[in-house]
């Protein structure tokens, strides 16, 4: 079974930029959550979706957005970026949101901004 | 606020010795779960061991045990019989059960690199 994918690995922007993330889940996981990983660093929680609704959301600005479609795929969008938005940025998916399912995390999306 | 602390950025063994990395937390809460992940080089995050804190026993998982002190609020992570390919950066994350709206917020440490000497 394929496991949770992220587009693109890599990507650069400028600074004022915009930027959107994708998350595909494994199948038949209806929960992605979204964290930030800056360099040197462990990863900080962003947020949460279940079923296309917002369950959680870390100590993050309003720049931050995301969303999950019927799928239950998600988008991570980031407006007006930052040269301090330049991390990684990891998808998890879980089965639910049943607070003792584990989490299973994808390889990242790689954000340089210049 | 939840906190987790991991006090060694770098943590070094032979192989097929064995190594113990240590987590530290912070919570009021009784209930929650203490997980130790791995991000080897491709940045993948691998789950390699959980342990819910209502269960004395401490988890096992082939060569990766843990020893949870509760009352110490301490996690350590033992990997016997190290491997090469045990080369990574070793998180020790938190998760409660009250999280907000019923969230599964992990809470990190900052990690500990780990180096397989051969």
């Amino acid at each position: 079974d394929a496991g949770v994918t992220q587009s693109p690995t890599h990507l650069i922007k400028t600074r004022g930029q915009h930027v959107t993330l994708r998350c595909s889940p494994i199948s038949g996981h209806k929960s992605v959550s979204w964290y930030q990983q800056v360099l040197g660093q462990g990863p900080q929680f962003i947020f949460q979706y279940y079923e296309k609704e917002e369950r959680g959301r870390g100590n993050f600005p309003d720049r931050f957005s995301a969303r999950q479609f019927p799928n239950y795929s998600s988008e991570l969008n980031v407006n007006a970026l930052l040269l301090g938005d330049s991390a990684l940025y990891l998808c998890a998916s879980s089965r639910n949101r049943q607070v003792q399912e584990t989490q299973y995390f994808g390889p990242g999306t790689r954000l340089l901004v210049l | 606020a939840q906190t987790v602390t991991q006090s060694q950025p770098e943590m070094s063994v032979q192989e097929a010795e064995t190594v113990t990395l240590s987590c530290t937390y912070d919570t009021s809460e009784s209930d929650y779960y203490l997980f130790w992940y791995k991000q080897p080089p491709s940045r993948q995050m691998i789950l390699v061991i959980r342990q819910e804190a209502y269960k004395q026993q401490n988890a096992t998982e082939n060569r990766f045990s843990v020893n949870f002190q509760k009352a110490a609020k301490s996690f350590s992570l033992k990997i016997s019989d190290s491997q090469l390919g045990d080369a990574a950066m070793y998180f020790c994350a938190y998760r409660s059960p009250w999280g907000d709206q019923g969230a599964q917020k992990l809470v990190f440490g900052q990690g500990t690199r780990l180096t397989i000497n051969p």
